[in-house]
């Protein structure tokens, strides 16, 4: 059982917005920065969103990330059949002295 | 470009021992943190391990506790994880990963970069 909690799938239509929840605690989420990784099937992760909220270059404006208190969520606008992949969020917990993951929400695009 | 290429995966028999290994090329290797991060079959990423710029400060999760060391070698641009004592449960695909701590404060942590990884099998 992951530290942080994903909700397992999330799915929405060609065009349409997803969120993507990330639920922790005060020694993770709450004090740490959080990012987000898209894997693609049969590929290595990429790192979508870091800081929060801030995108690497090359990353399109439809994702976004956000945080408060103990949660982040990854926001995806505009969906394309390209987006379906599983996704992950990430952050540094203090009371572990390691990294955790959440355990992933695989996006389908209908 | 920014390279990172995972070798020593293999068919390893319960208990028994294995070195991976992660090139990197196209930065300058010395000046990152590093992490291994794996993936059992059809499941999520798991943090492995993450060793500080100079090797002085290694962190693992507690599953590889005892049994998995991280090191690296600047002179050589190459990440190492020693296992041991392996297990079934550590069949995976092992991933490389850069790893971001900006101002040394790992508050701030993130992996930026991710080889393709390598295949452990552990056979009981």
């Amino acid at each position: 059982q992951s530290v942080l909690t994903q909700p397992p799938s999330v799915s929405a239509a060609p065009g349409q917005r997803v969120t993507i929840s990330c639920s922790g605690h005060r020694s993770n989420i709450a004090n740490n920065y959080v990012s987000w990784y898209q894997q693609l099937p049969r590929t290595a992760p990429k790192l979508l969103i870091y800081d929060n909220n801030k995108r690497p270059s090359g990353i399109p404006d439809r994702f976004s990330g956000s945080k408060s208190g103990t949660s982040a969520t990854l926001g995806i606008t505009g969906l394309q059949t390209g987006d379906e992949a599983d996704y992950y969020c990430g952050t540094w917990d203090s009371s572990l002295s390691g990294w955790v993951f959440g355990g992933g929400t695989k996006l389908t695009v209908l | 470009e920014v390279q990172l290429v995972e070798s020593g995966g293999a068919l390893v028999q319960r208990g028994g021992s294995l070195r991976l290994s992660c090139a990197a090329s196209g930065f300058s290797f010395s000046r990152y943190a590093m992490s291994w991060v794996r993936q059992a079959p059809g499941k999520g990423l798991e943090w492995v391990s993450s060793i500080g710029v100079s090797g002085g400060s290694t962190y693992h999760a507690d599953p590889v506790k005892g049994r998995f060391t991280i090191s690296r070698d600047n002179s050589k641009n190459t990440l190492y994880l020693h296992m041991n004592s392996l297990r079934a449960e550590d069949t995976a695909v092992y991933f490389c990963a850069r790893s971001v701590i900006p101002y040394g404060d790992y508050s701030y942590f993130y992996m930026d970069v991710w080889g393709k990884g390598t295949t452990v099998t552990v056979s009981s």
